[in-house]
């Protein structure tokens, strides 16, 4: 079955980085790419970007744009997510999706990693 | 930049039909932005629900379905169930790889 497993919480301080992994299991790892979509406390769901497995490029939110690196290793299935000088409103819960092509929709979700930037 | 909107909140009542959209600040929503829709409830991981338009995913009870109404995505939940009391989310893709969620409906049945 497929899983997609995250990395554990993280308390950070402003300023500094975060590196949240997404272990995947149960298909085919290459054929699908990967979207980071986060929630802030009490707000809604945000599209951060995604790893698009159709043109084999990144795709970032205009928000993160410039703070935010989405990467893959195929050798462990694992795909990583490194968000750069964290601000307090970066606090949330960051989640990893797989994202179907051609259709763009996320079918698969990983369980969730909180990351609280606070000083 | 582009935002989507949903509607803030629905009340419906048990075995009651509701409609929920998803429309954009400028311009019209057709199947070209490949609209998908997520429910979840607070603490809880999203499930997808409908992609690509009217699509359900798997498991997801017949009584969800999705079309496009007027200029807007629509999620149709026909005979609610107490346990469809949820947040429901829209997405639009835009091209050049990029997605938007919209600003989330919260449904009381």
């Amino acid at each position: 079955q497929v899983q997609l497993v995250q990395s554990g919480d993280e308390v950070k301080k402003p300023g500094a980085s975060v590196k949240v992994s997404c272990k995947a299991s149960g298909y085919t790892f290459t054929k699908y790419g990967i979207s980071w979509v986060r929630q802030a406390p009490g707000q809604g769901l945000e599209w951060m970007g995604r790893l698009n497995i159709n043109n084999g490029n990144t795709n970032y939110a205009q928000k993160v744009q410039g703070r935010v690196t989405m990467t893959r290793d195929t050798s462990t299935n694992t795909d990583y997510m490194e968000l750069r000088s964290l601000r307090s409103d970066d606090t949330a819960v960051y989640y990893c999706a797989r994202d179907v092509g051609p259709t763009y929709y996320f079918d698969y979700w990983g369980q969730g990693t909180l990351v609280t930037v606070s000083s | 930049q582009t935002v989507v909107t949903q509607e803030p909140s629905f009340s419906v009542s048990p075995g009651g039909t509701v409609t929920l959209t998803c429309g954009l600040t400028s311009g019209s929503v057709s199947t070209s932005y490949y609209p998908s829709w997520y429910q979840q409830t607070p603490g809880q991981t999203p499930r997808t629900l409908i992609y690509d338009t009217s699509t359900r995913s798997s498991g997801v009870p017949v009584r969800f379905s999705g079309s496009i109404l007027g200029n807007k995505a629509a999620l149709t939940i026909t005979g609610a169930q107490a346990d469809d009391e949820s947040n429901y989310y829209c997405v639009l893709y835009l091209g050049s790889g990029i997605s938007v969620f919209g600003t989330g409906t919260n449904v009381a049945v």
